[in-house]
């Protein structure tokens, strides 16, 4: 099983419509949530974290986070075509040593259409 | 202001050459990280470095060697590169939260390899 789990996508929606994003993860210890946006060639770029169970709102976006069923999503409301990239979901899993070291899903890319 | 900056941006290279990439960061950050990007756009963690001390080393080949001259870099060298090298390599730092709160990473441009 992947550790980190995120449907490869393309997502198509029309502009002004909610974009939904999901991931699964499989370490229950699980603590730190992130959301990434990557434009292509370019270089990750963190959206949202989220570290306890329930919603969380910055702007159009909401991450949603449920530990019990270790389900992460994002939700991107008024879509616009700048919206289109591909969004990663990373969780933080513990590592040897204790330390923690963050494990990325595949991405999902998402196209915004006018 | 830059706040991870990495270079080279792009490296052509033949294989079984040696080449470096570099890495800066001044966020204040104390935890820095090497990942490889491969062509599926799967990010992978390569190394963790924390005040200078290397605390994660993922299965990678012992041809990449990672430096880190004081909290503020991390080099990466890599030895005898090969086709499978071919990728984009990201540099990132971050503070690392209290408590089991894992601190948000931040991303360096990235440097695209290429090995023909």
């Amino acid at each position: 099983q992947k550790e980190v789990e995120q449907n490869s996508g393309p997502l198509s929606v029309p502009e002004g419509a909610i974009a939904s994003l999901n991931c699964t993860y499989s370490d229950r210890g699980s603590q730190s949530f992130f959301w990434y946006r990557q434009y292509s060639g370019k270089s990750p770029e963190l959206i949202m974290s989220i570290y306890s169970n329930g919603d969380k709102e910055d702007g159009r976006f909401t991450a949603q986070l449920n530990k019990a069923s270790q389900y992460v999503s994002l939700l991107i409301r008024d879509s616009q075509p700048s919206d289109s990239a591909t969004y990663l979901c990373a969780v933080n899993m513990e590592g040897r040593g204790g330390y923690n070291k963050l494990i990325f899903g595949a991405g999902t890319r998402l196209a915004v259409h006018p | 202001d830059t706040a991870v900056s990495q270079t080279p941006k792009y490296l052509v290279t033949q294989m079984g050459n040696d080449k470096s990439i570099k890495c800066e960061q001044n966020l204040g950050h104390d935890t820095m990280y090497w990942y490889k990007q491969d062509s599926k756009k799967f990010l992978k963690i390569m190394f963790s470095y924390n005040n200078k001390e290397l605390i994660i080393n993922e299965t990678v080949p012992n041809r990449f060697s990672p430096k880190s001259p004081d909290k503020a870099h991390l080099n990466l060298h890599i030895n005898s590169l090969e086709l499978g090298d071919s990728a984009v390599y990201f540099c990132a730092s971050s503070q690392e939260g209290a408590g089991y709160y894992y601190g948000t990473q931040y991303f360096g441009p990235g440097t695209r390899l290429t090995v023909l």
